[in-house]
């Protein structure tokens, strides 16, 4: 069985840059979540993704964008970045179905400068 | 406003005790809790999950107790091992299931 893995490790961008980050589901898992991790702090939700619709989104701006592709695999994209968007990127996939376990990949660390 | 709150940063138990990790919600409409251990340069691993319709579920070393009164639910690790020390994380979800609202987190480091 594969874990939830992530594309790149790390990265760094300039301001007002834009970034695509890469998650490849759990087999067999058809949902995939996005979540933010700032330095010192708990993940905090971006969006959900359900068979490649959105199926809910946290409180971050419509420049935090994503997809989901038909083998549940799934991109953040995030335009005009700023200095505050360096943080680790963690993508999570799950059943979907209670208790909503999620399956967290090792994350993708962005730093903007 | 933080619905999930994890109060203590940092605790510190000798190998072979208990450790007691706490975490308090606000939330009336959290059906499930969840607890993660994250290691430096890895994503966060599932550990144990409660309902809201139980008040203990166990797995081996780890039990989770949750109090729903008072909105509070801690874990329990018996006996600890060094190989426990990491971040923990508690999660709560509604019972759509579309997110995992999560703690700040707890440092726990277990000495030999």
């Amino acid at each position: 069985e594969t874990g939830v893995t992530q594309s790149p490790t790390h990265l760094i961008k300039t301001r007002g840059q834009q970034v695509t980050l890469r998650c490849s589901s759990q087999s067999g898992h058809n949902t995939v979540s996005w979540y933010q991790q700032a330095l010192g702090q708990g993940p905090q939700f971006i969006f959900q993704y359900y068979r490649e619709e959105e199926n809910g989104r946290g409180n971050f701006p419509p420049r935090f964008s994503g997809l989901q592709f038909p083998n549940y695999s799934s991109e953040l994209n995030v335009n005009a970045l700023e200095l505050d968007d360096s943080a680790l990127y963690l993508c999570a996939s799950s059943l979907g179905t209670p208790p909503y376990e999620q399956y967290f990949g090792p994350g993708t660390r962005l730093t903007v400068t | 406003d933080q619905q999930v709150k994890q109060n203590s940063p940092s605790l510190s138990v000798q190998e072979g005790r208990i450790s007691i990790l706490n975490c308090d919600y606000t939330n009336s409409m959290f059906d499930y809790f969840l607890w993660y251990k994250k290691y430096p340069a890895e994503g966060p691993t599932f550990l144990i999950s409660i309902s809201s319709i139980k008040d203990k579920n166990e797995d081996g070393r780890f039990t989770v107790f949750l109090n729903k009164s008072a909105k509070h639910l801690s874990l329990h690790i018996v006996p600890s091992q060094p190989g426990d020390s990491a971040v923990y994380f508690c999660a709560a979800s509604n019972n759509a299931g579309n997110m995992l609202t999560f703690g700040g987190g707890t440092r726990l480091m277990v000495k030999p």
